[in-house]
């Protein structure tokens, strides 16, 4: 069974500084990684999506990296904002086949709270 | 462009009541499912469905039913709501099976 870990839990930093989260991963059979940002009473918002094949992919001031082999991602923000401040999810989707349909499951870390002061 | 449009977003119940979560999407995704977020225990996926009248089961399936007769919608039946099920709801969809997930604002439900 894929299990899915965060470190760490919670993270404060002040304004400015670069940061890393963490997020490994059990099952390195996978087919993507994506991460994910959800504020206080709202969905999900995706920021980045890895396939299996990729290395690493960035948006703005988001790097992710894949490390299959060692079943481990990094979320990395630079010159982190107030606005930044959210609970960071990584989802892992696994390839299942079952009665004939075929069908990513996605399994999610618990999440790292954000926090970022001015 | 809406995206994933969940309705109600909020609602209380009493233990045995029933209820149908509405989730809708205006991007011609085919694949749609259901999961719910509890403290400590992150999202579970409860069901899911890879286009128009075919569904399957998740994680945590019991007591939910779901069907797929269009496209763009994919509801989520409650049948007896019990107070385990209180959660938030968040319905899901996606381009093809290794697409990025669009989620919606979720469905906040609370069992008493």
């Amino acid at each position: 069974k894929q299990e899915v870990t965060q470190i760490p839990a919670a993270l404060s930093v002040p304004e400015g500084e670069n940061l890393v989260l963490n997020c490994s991963f059990t099952d390195s059979a996978i087919y993507n990684l994506q991460w994910f940002r959800q504020d206080p009473g709202k969905g999900l918002t995706s920021l980045l999506l890895i396939q299996s094949s990729q290395r690493e992919q960035t948006s703005g001031r988001l790097n992710a990296s894949l490390d299959k082999s060692s079943g481990r991602s990094t979320l990395y923000i630079a010159a982190s904002q107030p606005g930044d401040s959210a609970t960071y999810l990584c989802a892992v989707r696994l390839l299942r086949r079952a009665g004939g349909t075929s069908y990513g499951k996605l399994t999610f870390g618990q999440g790292t709270i954000l926090t970022v002061h001015p | 462009n809406a995206g994933v449009t969940q309705t109600p977003k909020f609602q209380v119940l009493k233990t045995g009541q029933s209820m149908t979560l509405q989730c809708a999407q205006d991007m011609n995704h085919e694949y749609m499912s259901w999961y719910r977020q509890d403290p400590g225990m992150g999202l579970r996926l409860i069901h899911y469905s890879v286009g128009a009248g075919i569904t399957d089961q998740g994680e945590v399936p019991n007591g939910y039913n779901v069907s797929r007769s269009t496209t763009e919608d994919f509801p989520l039946r409650l049948l007896s709501a019990a107070p385990s099920q209180t959660s938030v709801y968040f319905c899901a969809s996606s381009y093809s099976r290794g697409g990025p997930q669009h989620f919606g604002d979720g469905t906040r439900l609370s069992i008493l």
